[in-house]
């Protein structure tokens, strides 16, 4: 069983350029989760989509944004990006997001770098 | 108050020793707890889940959970040098919260 898959791995962008960062689910999981850890620090909340819909969004600015396809993929949008930015962002899918057997699984992340 | 609190690291055992990795929460709702561990420059890998009162066991690793008290631990029994990362606490899936680790060092 594939994985949950992450593109690109790495990533140097300037400041003030836009970044799609894609996601591909374990198969068979509805729901896809983004997270941006910056260096040393833990996992913030981004967006958590679910059956195509966002269920719930994290404390960032409307410059993040993202979707859900029919085939359960997702891509994270950030525009106008900013230093602050570079973190490791990764995406984690569940089966069920109210099963209690059954946590996330993530990718590997992309490593986004803005200079 | 964090929603999600754990003891702060980096905490350091020898090898074969316990480590005990400790995870408060505010909300009383929660109904299931994650535990996962992340090596440095790696994606988090969920080791344990607990939904219940008391200790679930999986190998070497013992999962407690105490409900009344909103306090989970993780138990790491004859600690080996691979067990030296930063371990995660999440309660439930729909919270959508982690806490921020506590970086463990098994030292040989």
């Amino acid at each position: 069983e594939a994985g949950v898959t992450q593109s690109p791995t790495h990533l140097i962008k300037t400041r003030g350029q836009q970044v799609t960062l894609r996601c591909s689910p374990i198969s068979g999981h509805t729901s896809v989760y983004w997270y941006q850890q910056a260096l040393g620090l833990g996992l913030q909340f981004l967006l958590w989509y679910d059956e195509g819909e966002e269920r719930n969004r994290g404390n960032f600015p409307p410059r993040f944004s993202g979707r859900q396809f029919p085939n359960y993929s997702s891509e994270l949008n950030v525009n106008a990006l900013e230093l602050e930015d570079s973190a490791l962002y990764l995406c984690a899918s569940s089966l069920d997001p109210f099963d209690y057997n059954y946590g996330y699984t993530f990718g590997s992340g992309t490593r986004l770098t803005v200079v | 108050q964090k929603e999600v609190e754990q003891n702060s690291g980096p905490l350091s055992v020898p090898e074969g020793a316990i480590a005990s990795l400790n995870c408060t929460y505010s909300d009383r709702v929660s109904q299931s707890f994650f535990w996962y561990r992340q090596y440095s420059g790696k994606s988090p890998e969920l080791i344990m889940s607990i939904y219940s009162n008391g200790d679930k066991e999986d190998g070497r690793f013992t999962a407690q959970l105490n409900k009344a008290s909103q306090y989970v631990s993780l138990l790491i029994r004859d600690s080996q040098p691979s067990d030296s990362a930063t371990y995660l606490c999440a309660p439930s899936l729909e919270k959508l919260t982690f806490g921020t680790g506590t970086r463990l060092t098994i030292i040989p």
